[in-house]
């Protein structure tokens, strides 16, 4: 196992499209977490999973926003009509409940919204 | 609430040490990290310490927790020009909320 993956690494659309970025944890993580980063600013907290369950959800998260772990294995996030607002860096992190402290991160998916 | 504070920016000579400060507001916090990030590249765990700790040493790295104060601190010892990047702090509760994080700059 390499680590946490995410796919794609860069994505360019049009306002108004939808867009569908996947995230696969580290094999035994049963945690997943998703963040978003603008540029100068820290990671920005969207919503967690503990297996297939979304315990979290971030209250500035806008309802265009969805995300989604089935099988408590890889998970989506899928923007609707996008802004040019949702332009950032959107992370993947995974851990092991009870060894949380070993949270780690995905290289990333970029979105650029024109 | 959550709140991770961090200041933006530090410089430092090659050789010297660095120390990085960062205070948050959650008392329930279980752990506290630092990440460091470099350009274009993804958040890398440097290390982390458990909230009934007040210090912690690895290698080069020492960090430090003022629990009463909800003041955390990394330290870098002989910092190299490899040191330079973001580093950011932050508090767990379940979840990690970050600060925005610290661009370390080091000079020859």
């Amino acid at each position: 196992d390499t680590g946490v993956s995410q796919d794609p690494r860069h994505k360019i659309t049009k306002r108004g499209q939808n867009v569908t970025f996947r995230c696969d944890p580290i094999s035994e993580h049963n945690r997943l977490y998703w963040y978003r980063q603008t540029l100068g600013q820290g990671p920005e907290f969207l919503t967690y999973f503990q297996n297939e369950a979304q315990l979290e959800k971030s209250r500035l998260l806008s309802d265009r926003f969805s995300a989604e772990r089935p099988k408590g294995s890889f998970s989506t996030l899928e923007i609707q009509r996008t802004e040019q607002g949702d332009s950032a860096m959107y992370l993947c992190a995974s851990s092991f409940m009870g060894r949380d402290q070993e949270a780690f991160f995905g290289q990333g998916t970029r979105l650029t919204v024109v | 609430g959550e709140d991770v504070e961090q200041s933006l920016f530090l410089s430092v000579r090659e050789g010297d040490s660095s120390v990085i400060n960062c205070t948050y507001t959650d008392s329930s916090s279980t752990y506290l990290y630092w990440y460091k990030q470099e350009p274009g590249a993804g958040l890398q765990l440097l290390t982390y310490i458990f909230s009934n700790m007040d210090m912690k040493q690895d290698q080069r790295l020492t960090v430090l927790l003022n629990k009463k104060d909800k003041h955390l601190s990394l330290r870098i010892a002989d910092t190299q020009t490899g040191d330079s990047a973001i580093y950011f702090c932050a508090e767990s509760t379940g979840k990690l909320i970050f600060g925005q994080g610290t661009e370390l700059s080091v000079k020859p």
